[in-house]
């Protein structure tokens, strides 16, 4: 089977741009969940799809939105870009229906707001 | 207080040692506990995880956990050089699980 796939992998943008990452989870799994990974602060959750539902959310701004389509691949905006969001975004698919934990991680979209 | 607690380290252990790796968590109705490893530049990998209290074991892996205490840890046996990576700690919660991680600690297999 093939992976949690992200694209695109690298992307530069400029203050106040808006941007979105792509995630296309392992074939049959629906849940979806994104993440922020920076030095300073770890991973950090920002939210989690299932079924094209929005399940959880993490304390990030509302600039930071996702969703998430029928084929289960999902979507994360992030609008007026802020130097702070320079940051590794991580999509995570899981299989299991109430054990998102248990998760794959695909290889990340580096961010770098200039 | 965060919600996951770890010590950043590094632990630094000889091979062959065993490491033990710990973790706290501030949320006492969490329900899942899951062990992440990450190398540098690649992303998290899960290598463990547990729902009830006690010891799961898996090859040289095993996890602890005791809810009262509000502690989850990962013990590595036999540790190679190859185990040196950042773990990271994971707790579920909430009627969707949500996912909170650890900072997670670094691990330094000296040969």
């Amino acid at each position: 089977k093939a992976g949690v796939t992200q694209t695109p992998r690298y992307l530069i943008k400029t203050r106040g741009q808006q941007v979105t990452l792509s995630c296309s989870p392992i074939s049959g799994h629906r849940s979806v969940s994104w993440y922020q990974q920076t030095p300073g602060q770890g991973l950090q959750f920002l939210f989690e799809y299932f079924s094209e539902t929005q399940r959880n959310k993490g304390n990030f701004p509302g600039r930071f939105s996702g969703r998430q389509f029928s084929n289960s691949r999902s979507e994360m905006n992030v609008s007026t870009l802020e130097l702070g969001d320079s940051a590794l975004y991580l999509c995570a698919s899981s299989p299991f229906i109430g054990r998102p934990g248990e998760q794959y991680f695909g290889p990340g979209t580096r961010l770098t707001v200039t | 207080q965060k919600e996951v607690e770890q010590n950043s380290g590094p632990l630094s252990v000889p091979e062959g040692a065993i490491a033990s790796l710990n973790c706290t968590y501030s949320d006492r109705v969490s329900q899942s506990f899951f062990w992440y490893r990450q190398y540098s530049g690649k992303s998290p990998e899960l290598i463990m995880s547990i729902y009830s209290n006690g010891d799961k074991e898996d090859g040289r892996f095993t996890a602890q956990l005791n809810k009262a205490s509000q502690y989850v840890s990962l013990l590595i046996r036999d540790s190679q050089p190859s185990d040196s990576a950042t773990y990271l700690c994971a707790v579920g919660s909430g009627g969707y699980q949500k996912v909170t991680f650890g900072t997670g600690t670094k691990l330094q297999v000296i040969p």
